[in-house]
């Protein structure tokens, strides 16, 4: 199985500012072929269930605001909140959708400094 | 809109069954997958297995194989997880999802259910 492993586990971040989550794969989850990589991105917030963010690594879901961005190729991931708001306070999960059985990392939780 | 609403919580004694399920809406059911996502206290989010919701085919996590079993009723446009031999590290939170595409399975969710709470104890 893929192993997904996200950093770091928390962080504190001042509203308006720049929140990066960071989520590797033990081998790569990059079709070459098409050059996609089955990477997504879901928020969970406290007793919710996971809300899809971003697949593809970097394509956004309908409806998803635009300071979401993902970003990176291979092995190496990135997300990124452009400028936190307080409706972003949550638990961020990365999942690889390029093998059976997707596999996601262990989270991240994102909170106001 | 797209919904999927699952059955309520359960508590169950070790080497039980539970069966969870997941009635849809919103959507022609059988042009898309669905999957079985479980969440267990401290722990990551499991792939438990899907299903093809037009043929009934299914998939399941290695880790799961002996012990689950998902189904479908496309009259009732529901899916339904059962999870036997029931031990303690099952308790958890089981969540059906759609997957993100029609006529595919991306193993990339985009609808999920509210979860439903199965507590294993004596």
């Amino acid at each position: 199985d893929i192993v997904m492993t996200q950093s770091p586990d928390s962080l504190a971040v001042s509203l308006g500012e720049r929140a990066t989550i960071n989520c590797k794969s033990s081998q790569s989850v990059l079709y070459s072929s098409i050059n996609e990589n089955h990477l997504a991105w879901y928020q969970q917030k406290p007793g919710q269930p996971p809300k899809l963010l971003i697949y593809w690594a970097s394509t956004r879901e309908s409806g998803v605001p635009d300071r979401f961005s993902g970003s990176g190729s291979g092995t190496d991931f990135t997300l990124t909140i452009s400028s936190l708001q307080a409706e972003d306070v949550a638990v961020y999960y990365c999942q690889q959708h390029y093998s059976r059985p997707p596999t996601f990392g262990g989270g991240t939780k994102v909170e106001i400094k | 809109q797209v919904q999927l609403v699952q059955s309520g919580a359960e508590v169950k004694k070790p080497g039980a069954s539970v069966k969870v399920s997941c009635e849809t809406s919103g959507y022609t059911f059988t042009n898309y997958a669905i999957h079985w996502v479980r969440q267990a206290p401290g722990q990551r989010l499991e792939w438990m297995g899907w299903i093809n919701a037009a043929n009934g085919n299914t998939n399941y996590s290695q880790k799961f194989q002996d012990r689950v079993t998902i189904t479908r009723d496309t009259s009732a446009s529901t899916a339904y997880m059962e999870l036997s031999s029931l031990r303690s590290e099952d308790t958890a939170i089981y969540y059906c999802a759609r997957d993100v595409f029609p006529a595919t399975v991306m193993y990339a969710m985009d609808v999920w259910g509210q979860g439903t709470t199965v507590t294993v104890s004596s």
